[in-house]
């Protein structure tokens, strides 16, 4: 079964760096996964799509600070110089034939 | 610019029923398939419903049967009919455009949501 599993909390102080973590079910370790943010009381934001080889493609407007990497059955998004703004929710999410998965979100606080 | 925004949320009784529209701009609606996702309060989001840009509907096993999804390509509308409604229903419902890079499907606008709450 395809699961995506993620850390419930993740915290980071402004300016700094923090690396959220999605990991796939077992048999899974090739799949692409997307990160998506959620702000308080808003809709979510499409991030980037991210390959198994580390590679991603960012959606529209999304800054350079956001950054994607890949290990085995680990997907990484990478947040640099934090900023208020990015206090909020980041769920990762995948597709198998007709099958949609989401994990169950972390929520980033800026310290 | 991409804008959906999501309409017709509100209070249903169980077993009673709603329908959502989400308006869409910016894009060829007619050429891009279509999503909705809900969010429980408090907890993850989940999909519910997609249609193709040809009309071929798909549903996650929680509303099969008693949700619908349509769409209006003259007027860029996506809908989501939901009859027999539960207590289990209640949540945010947000309608996606759907991007496709090879098998891989996700989506990459969002809308600002529409709160359906199912209670008696």
């Amino acid at each position: 079964q395809l699961v995506l599993t993620q850390s419930p909390s993740a915290s980071a102080s402004l300016g700094a760096s923090v690396k959220l973590t999605c990991t796939l079910s077992s048999g899974h370790s090739s799949y692409a996964i997307a990160w998506h943010q959620q702000q308080p009381e808003k809709g979510p934001r499409y991030l980037m799509k991210l390959n198994s080889d580390g590679s991603h493609n960012k959606g529209d407007g999304i800054p350079d600070r956001f950054s994607g990497s890949s290990s085995g059955a680990e997907r990484y998004l990478t947040i640099s110089s934090l900023q208020s703004e990015d206090e909020a929710d980041y769920y990762c999410q995948t597709w198998d034939t007709g099958s949609w998965v989401f994990g169950g979100g972390t929520k980033l606080t800026v310290l | 610019e991409v804008q959906l925004l999501e309409s017709g949320g509100g209070l249903a009784q169980p077993g009673g029923s709603l329908r959502l529209s989400c308006a869409a701009s910016g894009f060829t609606f007619s050429t891009y398939a279509m999503s909705w996702v809900r969010q429980a309060p408090g907890k993850a989001l989940e999909w519910v419903s997609g249609i193709t840009s040809g009309g071929a509907a798909f549903y996650a096993d929680s509303v099969k049967g008693r949700f619908t999804i349509s769409r209006d390509n003259s007027k860029s509308t996506l809908y989501l009919q939901m009859s027999s409604l539960r207590a289990d229903d209640t949540a945010v419902y947000y309608c996606g455009k759907e991007t496709t890079t090879g098998d891989f499907i996700t989506l990459d606008y969002w809308g600002q949501g529409t709160l359906v709450t199912v209670s008696s």
